[in-house]
């Protein structure tokens, strides 16, 4: 099973910031990584696939690069709404499709 | 506009079983792979299970193998997951999401709003 740990568990930075999130898989997963967003109480939301692809209707502010191991996603300058959880997903190796176990961005 | 609505969550006590469901729309259903990702109270996602858009295929995490069957009628644009002998670890809210391209890939898009599952005596 592929590992995937993201860090740091929390981040706490200002609107108009910019945030740096990563994620380590414990195997080379090439460019095979989607992020999403989950706000409390609301459903996840693809953000990023295959690393640097962003999902229909998400902002230029989010950016997505890596590859091989390490990958990170990064938000240009925060938004009020962009306060909310960030998990990341590999598809190289499945089954099992694995999460990482979230990042926490808060103000 | 795509919609997902899962249904068929509740309490249930240890050993029992449930059948959820998901009713989509906004899309053609019959193309696309579908998945159940769970989260359990305050913790962070894990991926179920997945079926090809035929039904042909299915794929499960270890954990819920030999427990849980998801299958799919295209006829009624619905996606189901039968679960027997539920575990008190099964707790957790159920979704239902859209593999935008199994061929390419899996990931997941959009995701329903969930169904609550309660494992519990």
């Amino acid at each position: 099973e592929t590992v995937l740990t993201q860090s740091p568990a929390t981040l706490s930075l200002s609107p108009g910031e910019r945030a740096t999130l990563s994620c380590r898989a414990s195997q080379d997963i090439s460019i095979y990584l989607a992020w999403y967003q989950q706000k409390p109480g609301q459903t996840p939301r693809l953000l990023i696939y295959d690393t640097s692809n962003r999902a229909t209707g998400i902002p230029a502010r989010f950016s997505g690069s890596g590859s091989g191991t390490d990958f990170t996603l990064t938000i240009s300058s925060l938004e009020p709404e962009d306060f909310a959880v960030y998990y990341c997903q590999q598809r190289k190796y499945w089954p099992p499709i694995t999460f990482g176990q979230g990042t926490r961005l808060e103000i | 506009e795509v919609q997902l609505v899962e249904s068929g969550g509740g309490l249930v006590q240890p050993g029992g079983s449930l059948r959820l469901s998901c009713a989509a729309s906004g899309f053609t259903f019959s193309s696309c792979a579908m998945s159940w990702v769970r989260q359990a109270p305050g913790k962070g996602l894990e991926w179920v299970s997945t079926i090809t858009n035929s039904g042909g295929n299915t794929y499960y995490t270890n954990s819920v193998k030999g427990r849980f069957t998801i299958s799919r009628d295209n006829s009624q644009n619905t996606l189901y997951l039968q679960m027997n002998n539920l575990r008190a670890e099964d707790t957790a809210i159920y979704y239902c999401a859209k593999v935008p391209n199994f061929a390419v890939g899996v990931w997941f898009d959009p995701w329903g709003r969930g169904t609550l599952v309660t494992v519990s005596s």
